[in-house]
């Protein structure tokens, strides 16, 4: 399975975009990536995911660069709801549905 | 409100027992998946269930066992527990077994062991 690597923390201003990079270097072509958040052990919340395109929801958007091995998840207007854990997942074509997380980023969204 | 719930919310018990931790998916949903969450270990993968049939497992130990049953809940039952049993159970539900079918999570059952 492809692994991921995220920051293990960052801050970011209410207000302000959040830009949460992961780098997943050895992702498959029909592997998927997907993100995740928790907040303070709440269950996982599903964000978004996406294959080679950029997506976009009403959550964030999803960057994929076009070699796919990094992509960068965007929150446009931080809040201070949004603090949580983020986790970038790399789920395989045959995964049979099982997410493996990872530690995630711990992002603060301060005042 | 991801619409999978979970019960009991809390449960303390102590080495040696047996607990029941209960799981409804969303409407409409046929898999049902049970992760496990510790201080050390983050978030781990336990089992599968498709329509009443298991279908992936993962580190789950063997004093821990699931079922699906016909109305689609689940129920993931720890025996012999340890200490190290404590942690955060949870449980997630996605329509099928397509691949890119997305898991929602239900808030948890925390599991203290004494």
């Amino acid at each position: 399975d492809a692994k991921t690597t995220q920051p293990p923390s960052m801050d970011c201003a209410e207000g302000r975009a959040a830009n949460l990079p992961c780098n997943h270097s050895t992702i498959s072509g029909n592997e998927y990536v997907y993100w995740y958040r928790q907040i303070h052990s709440q269950g996982p919340q599903y964000i978004i995911h996406g294959l080679k395109n950029n997506e976009t929801n009403e959550m964030a958007s999803l960057i994929i660069t076009e070699d796919r091995k990094s992509s960068t998840l965007i929150l446009p207007h931080a809040t201070l709801r949004d603090t949580a854990v983020y986790y970038c997942i790399v789920r395989p074509y045959d995964s049979w549905g099982k997410l493996q997380f990872g530690a995630g980023t711990q992002v603060v969204v301060t005042p | 409100d991801s619409g999978v719930t979970q019960t009991p919310k809390h449960l303390i018990t102590a080495t040696g027992q047996r607990v029941t931790l209960r799981c409804s998916p969303r409407s409409g949903d046929l898999s049902v998946y049970w992760y496990q969450q510790s201080l050390d270990q983050g978030l781990q993968f336990l089992i599968q269930y498709y329509n009443g049939e298991e279908r992936a497992k993962g580190n789950i130990l063997e004093r821990f066992s699931a079922q699906q049953f016909p109305d689609l809940h689940s129920e993931l039952n720890l025996s012999s527990l340890e200490l190290g049993d404590s942690a955060l159970y949870f449980c997630a539900s996605s329509a099928g077994l397509a691949d890119t079918d997305t898991q929602y999570f239900g808030p948890g059952t925390r599991l203290t062991v004494l």
